[in-house]
């Protein structure tokens, strides 16, 4: 079974507005973190946010925010006033057991597309 | 600022050769990965390294090995390399306290 869910292969959203990218996982292991990572035309992974299990509030970093839904296991990442430089692949992660080990597993990936 | 190199961004190769890709980190790291990315599957995990000298299979080792003779640097082989191992290559590494993995820029192999 897929661990790591993400349902949008594109999405396209016009510059300055607000776009939810989806993710869904399934794990049994009640310590967890989910991750988004961005991935440019260029190649490199930009990690871009981290949401721990045990965390209480939904993670931010600046206008990445992630709506972590915990009893529907859910960890969509909303990007806010979106710009050009936001067009890329972005992809959602999870580990399962404590922050010591990391071995990620990744979803497939959803292309964003923003337009001017 | 915070280093993790791969030794080549573009490489083609022969069906049948022995493949190294080589992957050094300047942080100093204990944990090290390798993953390949192919279109629709996302990365997915072939090889990692928590201590020199230690490796652990990931979910696809099959056609793979890898060496960490020293901490910083991590390296993936394809004993004999067949077309469908042509994908992009990206190493990783983490150390324990941090959420971050930290990725090189890729090696897109082709095999011909």
């Amino acid at each position: 079974a897929q661990k790591i869910t993400q349902t949008q292969p594109g999405m396209f959203v016009q510059e300055k507005e607000a776009v939810t990218l989806d993710c869904t996982y399934d794990t049994s292991d009640p310590s967890y973190g989910l991750f988004w990572y961005k991935q440019p035309s260029s190649g490199e992974m930009i990690f871009l946010i981290y949401q721990g299990s045990y965390d209480q509030q939904n993670a931010t970093e600046g206008r990445y925010s992630l709506n972590f839904q915990k009893a529907r296991k859910s960890a969509n990442l909303v990007i806010s006033a979106s710009q050009l430089g936001d067009s890329a692949m972005y992809f959602c992660a999870m580990r399962e057991g404590g922050t010591g080990f990391q071995k990620l597993v990744f979803g497939t990936g959803t292309r964003l597309l923003v337009s001017p | 600022d915070v280093k993790v190199t791969q030794s080549s961004r573009y490489l083609v190769k022969r069906t049948g050769e022995k493949v190294f890709l080589e992957c050094v980190q300047d942080m100093d790291h204990e944990n090290m990965f390798w993953y390949r990315q192919d279109p629709g599957l996302g990365l997915r995990l072939i090889y990692f390294s928590y201590d020199v000298k230690m490796k652990e299979k990931g979910d696809i080792p099959e056609g793979y090995s890898v060496s960490r003779e020293k901490k910083e640097r991590f390296s993936l082989i394809l004993e004999s390399a067949s077309t469908n191992q042509t994908s992009m290559y990206l190493c990783a590494s983490h150390s324990g306290p941090s959420y971050e993995q930290y990725f090189g820029p890729g090696t897109r192999l082709t095999v011909t």
